[in-house]
């Protein structure tokens, strides 16, 4: 079955570390996205690549970076830059000129202690 | 003032009950999309619409382009339908889904 994929489901780091966050499609979706959640508010974008090799900030990028080196893969990684990474992270992706209708990933409760 | 808002935040209905869930947005959008989140946190898709009405069983999303108001409306609410329903508009100036934040539906038996 086609879908995206996120890993792990539960992760949990201590304060001052770097932490990957994986995601992956078999979509053969061109465009990939990571938002973050936090209570009582809406998902907000954090970065988002529209082709492979290519990538762009989103509304809330600091402390946060990615890389998108094969199609299916666009991991996000929480740095130690950011203030408050405690949050449950999407990962998203859609077909190329199509970017309203996304479809999402089961997501990744981060807790940094 | 947030540029998409939802109404209510929180609703509890009692099975069988009919349901009402809206989305007001303040941007000009190429199209609205109605979305499901389960307590595990995953996220479906129900509708993605840009005039009109669409139905899905017992779902039903309407969208009313001139006063920029979307209705979620489920009909004979059952306990699994109990999750929170997210509407997120497709701006068409920035090309990217702004989202609401979400109302949460408990629904009893």
């Amino acid at each position: 079955d086609g879908g995206i994929t996120q890993s792990p489901k539960y992760l949990f780091r201590k304060e001052g570390q770097n932490v990957t966050l994986s995601c992956e499609q078999n979509l053969n979706h061109d465009a990939m996205y990571w938002y973050r959640q936090d209570p009582g508010q809406g998902l907000r974008l954090i970065y988002y690549s529209q082709i492979v090799n290519d990538f762009q900030k989103g509304d809330i990028a600091e402390g946060y970076s990615v890389s998108r080196e094969k199609k299916e893969s666009f991991p996000l990684t929480v740095t130690s830059a950011q203030k408050n990474p405690t949050a449950f992270y999407l990962c998203a992706s859609s077909r190329q000129g199509d970017s309203y209708e996304q479809y999402f990933g089961p997501g990744t409760r981060l807790t940094v202690t | 003032k947030n540029e998409v808002e939802q109404s209510p935040q929180n609703l509890t209905a009692q099975e069988g009950e009919f349901i009402t869930i809206n989305c007001s947005y303040s941007v000009g959008i190429s199209a609205l999309h109605w979305l499901q989140q389960h307590p595990g946190g995953g996220i479906v898709s129900l509708f993605m619409l840009s005039s009109g009405k669409k139905k899905h069983g017992r779902l039903i999303a309407t969208i009313n382009i001139q006063e920029k108001h979307s209705s979620l409306h489920i009909t004979a609410s059952h306990p699994r339908d109990s999750a929170v329903y997210i509407c997120a508009a497709g701006s068409y100036n920035t090309d990217k889904l702004i989202f609401g934040t979400g109302t949460r539906l408990q629904v009893f038996p």
